[in-house]
């Protein structure tokens, strides 16, 4: 069965921390995945997408990695700013479908 | 606006009854998906059409449910006799080369 965990479930940090969101897959003949934002109540927002033959990408203060044979991603965002606060979700794709884990809720405190 | 579109935001609606949410993607977008929400999960998928083609169901989608792309643009999704266990909110997206985009959402609330 095709399963994405995250890990912590939820995170609370200072502004201007540096942290890190770790997603783990257990089937790695991914496609690709993607990292989302959620706001409260709203839909996802796209925030990085790593193909299967990259390493990571990288936009702005967020950085994703992906490691295909250990069936694992990280995000990685530096700096980090109340307006960051949100659930954080990964969705790997095994061809159209998306599967997503159960997302890092962070707050960032001012 | 030129995003996947949802309607309605929001439904209340009777154990039993039957309810509809549209969804309006995003016009040069030939995938579309239909997910569903619970709180503090991530979203569960439900179907995805090519076009008018409903090519993947999952087990999710009981008979209650049924979605259509009647002219491979905007998408419907019905479910009949509502439960309690359907309150949610369900999530279209349409996808445009490797990566899909979201719809605000419909939340459902069945009493």
């Amino acid at each position: 069965k095709q399963e994405v965990t995250q890990i912590p479930a939820a995170l609370s940090v200072p502004e201007g921390e540096n942290l890190v969101l770790n997603c783990s897959f257990t089937d790695s003949a991914i496609y690709n995945l993607q990292w989302f934002r959620q706001d409260p109540g709203k839909g996802l927002t796209s925030l990085l997408l790593i193909q299967s033959s990259q390493r990571e990408q990288t936009s702005g203060r967020l950085n994703a990695s992906l490691d295909k044979s250990s069936g694992r991603s990280t995000l990685y965002i530096a700096a980090s700013q109340p307006g960051d606060s949100a659930t954080y979700l990964c969705a790997v794709s095994y061809g159209q479908n998306f599967v997503f884990g159960p997302g890092t809720r962070l707050s960032v405190l001012p | 606006d030129t995003g996947v579109s949802q309607d309605p935001r929001h439904k209340i609606t009777k154990r039993g009854q039957n309810v509809t949410f549209r969804c309006d993607p995003i016009s040069e977008h030939n995938r579309l998906y239909w997910y569903r929400q619970t709180l503090g999960q991530g979203p569960e998928f439900l179907t995805y059409f090519q076009n008018e083609a409903q090519l993947e169901k999952s087990r999710l989608l009981s008979d209650r449910f049924s979605a259509e792309r009647p002219k491979g643009s905007f998408s419907t999704l019905e479910i009949q006799r509502t439960e309690q266990g359907d309150s949610a909110m369900y999530l279209c997206a349409s996808g445009g080369g490797n990566t899909i985009y979201f719809g605000e959402g419909s939340w459902l609330t069945v009493v």
